[in-house]
């Protein structure tokens, strides 16, 4: 079972709302990752948490606030957001494994698909 | 810094072989992935090189030169439903406990009967 959850599916706010998207493993993994996808552009890396703690944060702006409440679960708080926010965002996760035996492939999510009013 | 390139977009009919490929100058490295997204959806593993050589699965196939920082993906018996984009990702960093890919801008692929 490779499988990732994400909720919402899809998601629209305004400027001034408040919202959080979900994530969710069962396969055991300890590395989550958010990512956010443009059209027609490659994923880029927003946050990694490891082991529940954030080991890094690709200089994303406050208005997105990640949190891990356990080993399973993976949310983005977001608060403030602006169109150009709008996007695809993908959670993935990894077994986070030492190097030179395994792969560690990073799996991911299905998507939530924001659009910023 | 980090460079990855591929082709943006590639034609092929159904039945034949296309070969994506895809070269990277990165600071560090630590193998390098395939996948596959179909428009709209989450991109999916397919291959994993850490050594030079050929790796075969199915119907897939990735090379890797380290040396020439240079890897192709091989897709043989082309099917409508592989119309899809194609990222190459370039691991540059593993700690043990997390990952860190770069990927490069995808190659969208186009299958015609």
């Amino acid at each position: 079972d490779t499988e990732v959850t994400q909720t919402p599916k899809h998601l629209v706010m305004g400027m001034t709302n408040k919202k959080s998207l979900k994530c969710e493993q069962h396969m055991g993994h300890r590395a989550m990752y958010w990512y956010k996808q443009k059209a027609k552009k490659p994923p880029e890396l927003m946050f990694v948490y490891s082991y529940e703690k954030l080991s890094i944060n690709e200089s994303v702006p406050s208005r997105f606030s990640p949190e891990c409440p356990n080993s399973s679960l993976l949310n983005l708080h977001l608060h403030a957001l602006q169109p150009e926010d709008s996007a695809l965002y993908l959670c993935a996760s990894s077994q986070g494994a030492q190097s030179g035996r395994r792969t560690d492939t990073q799996y991911f999510g299905p998507g939530t698909r924001l659009t910023v009013l | 810094g980090q460079n990855i390139d591929q082709p943006t977009e590639m034609t092929a009919t159904e039945g034949a072989i296309v070969q994506i490929n895809c070269t990277y100058q990165t600071s560090g490295f630590n193998g390098l992935f395939w996948y596959q997204q179909h428009a709209g959806e989450a991109p999916t593993f397919l291959s994993y090189n850490v050594l030079d050589g050929l790796e075969e699965k199915g119907r897939f196939s990735s090379f890797l030169s380290r040396s020439k920082g240079y890897s192709y993906l091989l897709l043989k018996e082309l099917q409508m439903k592989d119309s899809a984009s194609y990222l190459c990702a370039v691991r540059v960093g593993f700690s043990g406990g997390y990952n860190k890919l770069i990927f490069g801008a995808g190659t969208r692929l186009a299958v015609h009967p």
